[in-house]
């Protein structure tokens, strides 16, 4: 069966700072991967995805993921973290496109000013 | 554009107690999922639909939860009877099959149920 971990069920940056979300997933067949912010209150909210293609995907508000297939991750990045980039952040795989979507834990991103 | 509408936001009963939430997809969405979120998990996939029939409830407990789609718009998630341990946030997503950057999850606010 498919699993996600994320690793670091809280992380705390500086305002300015290097965001870095890990996740990593099981996998035996290519997967499509997913990263999904939380705000408090509020459903998800894609960040980015993966399907096929360059492996260095860009998504919203500066974020960007990279799958490296051979180390089986897809960790979230952000060059320069801002207070608003506060949230609960969800890494989700799927191996047969809009189906049987399986979501990590989840990472609480806290920045600090 | 409209997005994913859900309601009530907020309920709170008593264990063994009925409850039922609603969804409303953006429109011409065919797939509409229902997901449970436990506080401090991610969310578990319980049903999705594709229009008005079911494509996977794989881990939707049938003995107490329910859901139906008819005329392949609106659901309703029903819960009957409840346990403490279905205590979560109920998440509703819908997804338009049209491949490209807009073939995605969107997800509706959600609804807090707190059983007692």
């Amino acid at each position: 069966a498919q699993s996600v971990t994320q690793l670091g069920s809280h992380v705390s940056v500086s305002e300015g700072a290097l965001v870095l979300l890990r996740c990593n997933y099981s996998s035996s067949v290519p997967p499509y991967l997913f990263w999904y912010v939380q705000y408090p209150n509020q459903g998800l909210q894609l960040l980015l995805k993966y399907t096929t293609g360059a492996t260095l995907v860009k998504g919203i508000n500066g974020f960007e993921a990279e799958f490296k297939k051979s180390e089986t991750s897809f960790h979230l990045t952000k060059p320069s973290a801002h207070m608003s980039d506060a949230a609960e952040y969800f890494c989700a795989v799927t191996y047969n496109y809009g189906q049987n979507f399986v979501f990590g834990p989840g990472t609480r991103l806290s920045v600090l000013p | 554009e409209a997005g994913v509408a859900q309601s009530p936001r907020y309920k709170i009963i008593e264990k063994r107690q009925s409850v039922a939430f609603w969804c409303n997809p953006i429109s011409g969405h065919a797939t509409l999922y229902w997901y449970q979120q436990i506080l401090g998990q991610g969310p578990k996939l319980l049903i999705q639909f594709q229009n008005n029939g079911v494509v996977d409830d794989s881990q939707l407990p049938k003995d107490r939860f329910s859901a139906e789609r008819l005329k392949g718009v609106d659901s309703t998630l029903k819960i009957q009877p409840a346990k403490l341990e279905d205590s979560a946030v109920y998440l509703c997503a819908s997804r338009i099959i049209a491949g490209g950057s807009e073939d995605t999850q969107y997800f509706g606010p959600g609804t807090r149920l707190t059983v007692l």
